[in-house]
């Protein structure tokens, strides 16, 4: 089955400790992306990669990193989480660049107090 | 720069009537536009898309036409089901090859039988 997987699917931290939430997606996609999900907000993007060992920031990367050694697989990293950063968090897929659909995976609830 | 204006909500309404979210857009040259929906505790799926001014985009009995005229890409159905129920996202795709995604903040559907 063609998905997009996220883990954990919920996490309560506490403010400076290091996280890393993993994002994998089994369709051979190019492109990959995370968003955060925020109430009056809709989701803003944070990073995006078009390809392996390519990253780049979207509208909101401070206090994030990612890497993206493999195809596969996209992880968020929060180096030192602050509340702020306590938000509905989504990792997509897609073929390439273009009008080309976007495959979300389940989200990552956030919590960091 | 580019941008989605959406209806906002909560949007309540009875099983069989019909529906209108509004979307406009605010881009340089000429996006793909798209209507996402995102079902309780679940991550968003494409519902339709539009790549061109004029082009109709249906699915599930939604449809939206992309009006380069007006800049809008409004969401239609002519009869709601208690399943539709969800919260919808207009969005457009930037035209730099990247395929990152601009949402607009959502609106919310309940159907109440």
């Amino acid at each position: 089955e063609a998905q997009v997987t996220q883990n954990p699917r919920y996490l309560i931290t506490v403010t400076g400790k290091k996280l890393t939430v993993t994002c994998s997606q089994n369709m051979n996609h190019e492109y990959m992306s995370w968003y955060r999900q925020d109430p009056g907000l809709g989701l803003r993007q944070i990073y995006y990669s078009m390809n392996v060992e390519v990253t780049d920031k979207g509208d909101v990367p401070e206090g994030y990193k990612v890497s993206r050694k493999e195809k596969r697989n996209f992880p968020l990293i929060l180096e030192s989480p602050s509340p702020n950063q306590t938000s509905l968090y989504f990792c997509a897929s897609s073929y390439k660049g273009g009008s080309y659909e976007q495959y979300f995976g389940p989200g990552t609830r956030l919590t960091v107090t | 720069g580019d941008s989605v204006t959406q209806m906002e909500g909560p949007v309540t309404l009875s099983e069989e009537a019909f529906l209108t979210i509004n979307c406009t857009y605010t881009a340089t040259g000429y996006p793909s536009l798209f209507w996402y929906v995102q079902y309780p505790g679940e991550g968003l799926q494409l519902l339709l898309k539009a790549t061109k001014a004029d082009d109709k985009g249906s699915n599930k009995g939604f449809e939206a036409t992309y009006r380069k005229e007006t800049t809008s890409f409004h969401l239609e159905k002519g009869s709601v089901q208690v399943s539709d129920s969800a919260v919808y996202f207009c969005a457009l795709s930037d035209l730099t090859g990247a395929n990152n995604l601009f949402f607009g903040t959502g609106t919310r559907l309940t159907v109440i039988p």
